[in-house]
């Protein structure tokens, strides 16, 4: 049972442009969503993460929108630039509980 | 110090031989975890050491065996490995177990072939 459904799997933007990556959840107990970017042959690293209480974090040219009711979180990437090119994994836990990751989105940023 | 160290980076192993896999931190977290990630999957969680304890094993074969030497160390031992179990090999920690955050910091991974 997937417990977070991420979308879009691969996504192409333009260099400057906005990119958008949804993931929903299953289980309202999750307390705490996290994003992690992953260039290829390196571990996962923490983007940036936010808990329900919260609708909306930025930090710099990445933006998490919660939305509880629905159930749904989307990390925005403004002003994509090609370094920006890496797999992107929603996740969400609760607690200290087991981390639960989404299928995962490789984003591609042209010039 | 804020990462997580991993060796080797890579390792290559016949299905008969033994090998370990290490990992070590100095943030003074208490939770280490490892965890498997194939090719364009997501990392799948194979076990859970809170305070040098092993608290999670989600289901793993015996023939990866964890050891939690103090709360800096993590070791994942192999033996008789099967090609499939070719993947990268990722070792995370995190802050004291129930402070609420699941913060999670990940190494850059061992990639493991089995031949």
């Amino acid at each position: 049972q997937q417990q977070v459904k991420q979308s879009p799997q691969s996504l192409i933007v333009q260099k400057g442009g906005i990119s958008i990556i949804n993931c929903a959840y299953e289980n309202t107990a999750f307390d705490y969503f996290p994003w992690y970017q992953q260039f290829p042959g390196k571990g996962p690293a923490l983007l940036i993460a936010i808990r329900p209480d919260v609708s909306e974090k930025k930090e710099g040219r990445f933006t998490i929108s919660f939305n509880k009711s629905a159930k749904q979180f989307s990390l925005h990437i403004m002003d994509s630039q090609p370094g920006d090119s890496a797999t992107y994994f929603c996740a969400a836990s609760r607690g200290y509980q087991k981390v639960t990751f989404g299928i995962g989105t490789k984003l591609q940023v042209i010039p | 110090d804020t990462e997580v160290t991993q060796t080797p980076k890579h390792l290559v192993m016949g299905m008969t031989n033994k090998k370990s896999l290490k990992c070590e931190q100095h943030m003074g977290h208490r939770a280490m975890y490892w965890y498997k990630q194939k090719a364009k999957k997501p990392p799948e969680l194979m076990f859970v050491y809170s305070y040098e304890k092993l608290s999670i094993n989600e289901s793993v074969p015996s023939r990866f065996s964890p050891e939690c030497p103090n709360s800096s160390l993590l070791n994942l031992h192999l033996h008789a490995l099967q090609p499939e179990d070719s993947a990268l090999y990722l070792c995370a920690s995190s802050q004291d177990p129930g402070q609420g955050s699941n913060e999670q910091f990940f190494g850059p991974g061992t990639r493991l072939t089995v031949l």
